[in-house]
């Protein structure tokens, strides 16, 4: 059974960086097979795609264009996680943000979700 | 890109069927049969229903089931249950360089 556990702060000031982290178990980051993305549900209630991370021979990388010069998704294949970096963060930031493997197009198992607030 | 287009509520009483629809475009639902349909419940991490348009992943009732025509997909949860209420979101892989899109979310009461 995969599961995926988050951590990292809840409160991050304006203008600084959120850092989230998420531990993978009953799988391994470099399965060829799947990806690890980020996902947020801002407070107004819709759900974004940020990002993903996946190996397939060498490490590869998308992200969304609202995000795409701000963020950074990083595997750590030495701790099977993966890292969520979001720069220069503003109060839009706020959300609760989600890890999440996809396998064959599919959302399969999801993190707990972490709510980060971005505010001084 | 837009957010896949979603009634924002839907309501039925126990034991009947209602339908939630998702409507996108040629780039996105009407392009591949990667849409996917979740669960959300307040505090709890999404749950995957239906994915690749009509697929119920082990444990999900056989009273949810997904569809698509052209640009549209749908969810329809018959026999409504009170564990039915949550919101539900689709989500599909497009061709744009968004790579994923989520729709709006619909929330669904069960009177």
């Amino acid at each position: 059974q995969v599961q995926l556990q988050q951590s990292g702060p809840g409160l991050v000031k304006p203008s600084q960086i959120l850092s989230l982290t998420c531990a993978i178990s009953g799988d391994s980051i470099s399965t060829k097979t799947v990806a690890w993305h980020w996902i947020r549900q801002s407070p107004s209630g819709g759900l974004e795609w940020l990002g993903r991370t996946y190996y397939r021979s060498k490490w590869n990388n998308d992200y969304a264009l609202s995000v795409k010069s701000r963020i950074t998704v990083t595997p750590d294949t030495s701790r099977n996680q993966v890292s969520l970096q979001l720069n220069s963060v503003t109060p839009d930031d706020t959300a609760v943000y989600y890890c999440a493997r996809e396998d064959n197009w599919t959302f399969d198992y999801w993190g707990q979700g972490t709510l980060v607030t971005v505010s001084s | 890109q837009s957010a896949l287009t979603q009634p924002a509520s839907v309501s039925g009483s126990p034991g009947q069927s209602i339908t939630i629809s998702c409507t996108g475009t040629s780039i996105d639902v009407g392009a591949y049969n990667y849409v996917s349909w979740y669960q959300h419940s307040p505090g709890k991490a999404p749950k995957l229903m239906i994915y690749k348009v009509i697929n119920r992943p082990s444990g999900v009732s056989n009273r949810f089931s997904g569809s698509k025509s052209g640009n549209t997909a749908s969810l329809t949860i018959s026999g409504l249950q009170a564990e039915d209420e949550a919101d539900y979101y689709c989500s599909t892989f497009t061709k744009s360089s968004t790579l994923v899109i989520f729709g709006g979310g619909t929330k669904l009461t069960v009177l």
